[in-house]
């Protein structure tokens, strides 16, 4: 079964509006560790943002901001203000367990063109 | 600036012979480094977890034989596609975890190398 589902296959969205990115994930281990990245073309893997399980609050970092929904099992980014080189691939990606030393499992990713 | 360098960013080889790709923690050190792997428009996958001083850990359908990885110091981990073939060029990119110091647990990804098999 798939850990990370990422059903956006493609999103477009107009330069300076917000978009959400869907990401919804599949655990049975209470910790846990949901994270955002941005592949650029050149193909460095950005990280954006960060979710922990026990998060009581949705993490921002700048323009950027995690819906966790942790009933759903959803960890959405939402870009707000989107700028023209926001233009990338973006995978959510998650991490199981307390220690950190488990490997991050990705989604099949979105790639998001903005347009002016 | 990039607190893990891997080396080289790109790579072309023929078929049948061997490359060699390092993973570099630059200021801080990791026991535990990560592999992946990215064919174009996919994810990443990951082969393989490489722990410092012990032998790694190969994910389901990964050779082990094929794809050899050496973790030998706190700082540096290769990756050796041994007889790489046309179906093994990808994307490669690491992943270290920090241990240790200001920056424990965080993880970090190289710049990735692109391997090219002709």
């Amino acid at each position: 079964a798939q850990k990370i589902t990422q059903t956006q296959p493609g999103m477009f969205v107009q330069e300076k509006e917000a978009v959400t990115l869907d990401c919804t994930y599949d655990t049975s281990d209470p910790s846990y560790g949901l994270f955002w990245y941005k592949q650029p073309s050149s193909g460095e893997m950005i990280f954006l943002i960060y979710q922990g399980s026990y998060d009581q609050q949705n993490a921002t970092e700048g323009r950027y901001s995690l819906n966790f929904q942790k009933a759903r099992k959803s960890a959405n980014l939402v870009i707000s203000a989107s700028q023209l080189g926001d233009s990338a691939m973006y995978f959510c990606a998650m991490r199981e367990g307390r220690t950190g030393n488990t490997p991050l499992v990705f989604g099949k990713g979105t790639r998001l063109s903005v347009i002016a | 600036g990039a607190v893990v360098s891997q080396h080289p960013s790109r790579v072309i080889c023929k078929s049948g012979t061997s490359v060699k790709i390092e993973c570099r923690s630059l200021d801080f050190q990791a026991t535990t480094m990560f592999w992946y792997r990215q064919f174009p428009k996919q994810s990443l996958m990951l082969m393989a977890t490489s722990n410092e001083g012990s032998k790694a850990t190969y994910e389901q359908g990964v050779e082990k034989d094929k794809f050899l990885i050496n973790h030998a110091s706190l700082t540096l981990s290769t990756l050796t596609v041994t007889s790489a073939h046309p179906e093994d060029s990808s994307f490669y990119i690491c992943s270290a975890r920090a241990t240790g110091g200001g920056r424990t647990g965080e993880l970090f990804f190289g710049e990735g190398s692109r391997l090219t098999v002709l």
